[in-house]
């Protein structure tokens, strides 16, 4: 069973341009959570999303950044017009169900966005 | 809104001791859960240990254990006979019930040789 994959691992990108990051859950997970990671710091909650719905979209920044999860396909974030402050390590978690509140989130290897 | 605080930036030890990392938390709630990951030079989030706030008994997993201390908001890693893939940075979570964890800034320990 694979685990959460993340593409690409890397990505540069220029001031004003658009990355996007993809991941794919791990095998029968449906839910999936987005976190950002800025140098030396922890991981912050962005955006948790099931198929075709996002359920919690408090810890994004309001303008900019974007996140979908289709019914088919990896979820998606969307980072518009980038500027150097958004670089960071962004990763991806799924799990299996929402409730109960424990379920593990298993986490995707990362994206390290580089804004030049 | 719930906050997760690591108080020790870095930490060093020799290999085979023991190394304790100190986390706190504040909230309101009172069922939640609690979590220590690690994240070596890979950067890749590894699960240590949980522990569900309704259980009394402190969670272990071979060298790793927790001293949880719910009045206190407390929930410390304790590694025994520490080695040298042991370093990394760890990172202390809460999970509130909207599903998301909330995460400290993480202390970054080393195992010297």
């Amino acid at each position: 069973n694979a685990g959460v994959m993340q593409n690409p691992r890397h990505l540069v990108r220029r001031r004003g341009q658009e990355a996007r990051l993809r991941c794919s859950p791990m095998k029968g997970h449906s839910h999936v959570y987005w976190y950002r990671q800025l140098p030396e710091e922890g991981l912050k909650f962005m955006v948790y999303l099931q198929k075709e719905n996002i359920i919690d979209e408090s810890g994004m920044p309001k303008e900019r950044f974007s996140a979908e999860f289709p019914k088919e396909g990896p979820s998606i974030l969307r980072i518009q017009q980038v500027v150097r402050g958004d670089s960071a390590a962004y990763f991806c978690a799924s799990s299996s169900r929402g409730t109960p509140a424990y379920n593990e989130q298993f986490f995707g290897p990362g994206t390290r966005l580089t804004v030049l | 809104a719930q906050t997760v605080t690591q108080s020790q930036p870095e930490m060093s030890v020799q290999e085979a001791e023991t190394v304790t990392l100190s986390c706190t938390y504040d909230t309101s709630e009172n069922n939640y859960y609690l979590f220590w990951y690690k994240q070596p030079p890979s950067r890749q989030m590894i699960l240590v240990i949980r522990q569900e706030a309704y259980k009394q008994q402190n969670a272990t997993e071979n060298r790793f254990s927790v001293n949880f201390q719910k009045a206190a908001k407390s929930f410390s890693l304790k590694i025994s006979d520490s080695q040298l893939g042991d370093t990394a940075m760890y990172f202390c979570a809460f999970r509130e019930g909207a599903q998301k964890l909330v995460f400290g800034q993480g202390t970054r320990l080393t195992i010297n040789p």
